[in-house]
């Protein structure tokens, strides 16, 4: 079973373009998470996914980001106008449907992003 | 969210048992605790879970106190691949489904 996978694994942007970072849970998995870590901190939530659903989108800056986990494909998490700011490591993870509290998340190896 | 406060760093020899504590006085009743560990230059990695009881699984142990304030993850023989950062992160209630990662305890391991 392969684990999640993200790509690209490296991305430069230039200040203005977008950015598109693709991630495919574990097969069997119907929810799914973004995370960014910024150079020299910690991880933070940014959202949380079902098929077609957003459930959670609390840690989401308000403008230029958005994701979306369709019913077929994987899911995105898209940048738009990049600036510096923006540069991190944004990992994605999934767990499989049922009791959230119990279920383990399975993260990817990370997309990092680098604006020029 | 339930505030942690973990020690910023331990280190640790190579075969020797690691005790990496939490304090997660905050907590609520039916909130789990969860561990994950972040080796350089990769995304986190699951360790393990616990509510009241202690669990051990193949990659560690989870000591929990009976209070449940306060929590240990165990290795029982630290190797030169458990050099991470951990993250003792309470889970449950209106945080379902998103992760709450504080600062960790960075572990370093010497041969």
């Amino acid at each position: 079973n392969a684990g999640v996978m993200q790509n690209p694994r490296h991305l430069v942007r230039r200040r203005g373009q977008e950015a598109r970072l693709r991630c495919s849970p574990m097969k069997g998995h119907s929810h799914v998470y973004w995370y960014r870590q910024l150079p020299e901190e910690g991880l933070k939530f940014m959202v949380y996914l079902q098929k077609e659903n957003i459930i959670d989108e609390s840690g989401m800056p308000k403008e230029r980001f958005s994701a979306e986990f369709p019913k077929e494909g994987p899911s995105i998490l898209r940048i738009q106008q990049v600036v510096r700011g923006d540069s991190a490591a944004y990992f994605c993870a999934s767990s499989p449907p049922g009791g959230l509290i119990h279920n383990e998340q399975f993260f990817g190896p990370g997309t990092r992003l680098t604006v020029l | 969210d339930a505030k942690t406060t973990q020690p910023n760093s331990m280190e640790s020899n190579e075969e020797e048992p690691v005790h990496l504590p939490c304090n997660h006085s905050t907590i609520s009743g039916t909130d789990y605790i969860h561990w994950y560990r972040q080796l350089p230059s990769q995304g986190p990695e699951y360790v393990i879970h616990g509510l009241t009881s202690n669990v051990n699984n193949r990659m560690a142990s989870l000591a929990i106190a009976e209070d449940r304030k306060s929590s240990t993850l165990i290795l029982h023989r630290a190797t030169l691949r458990d050099a991470a950062v951990y993250y003792c992160i309470p889970t449950g209630g209106t945080s379902y489904g998103k992760l709450t990662f504080g600062q960790g305890t960075i572990l370093t391991v010497h041969p």
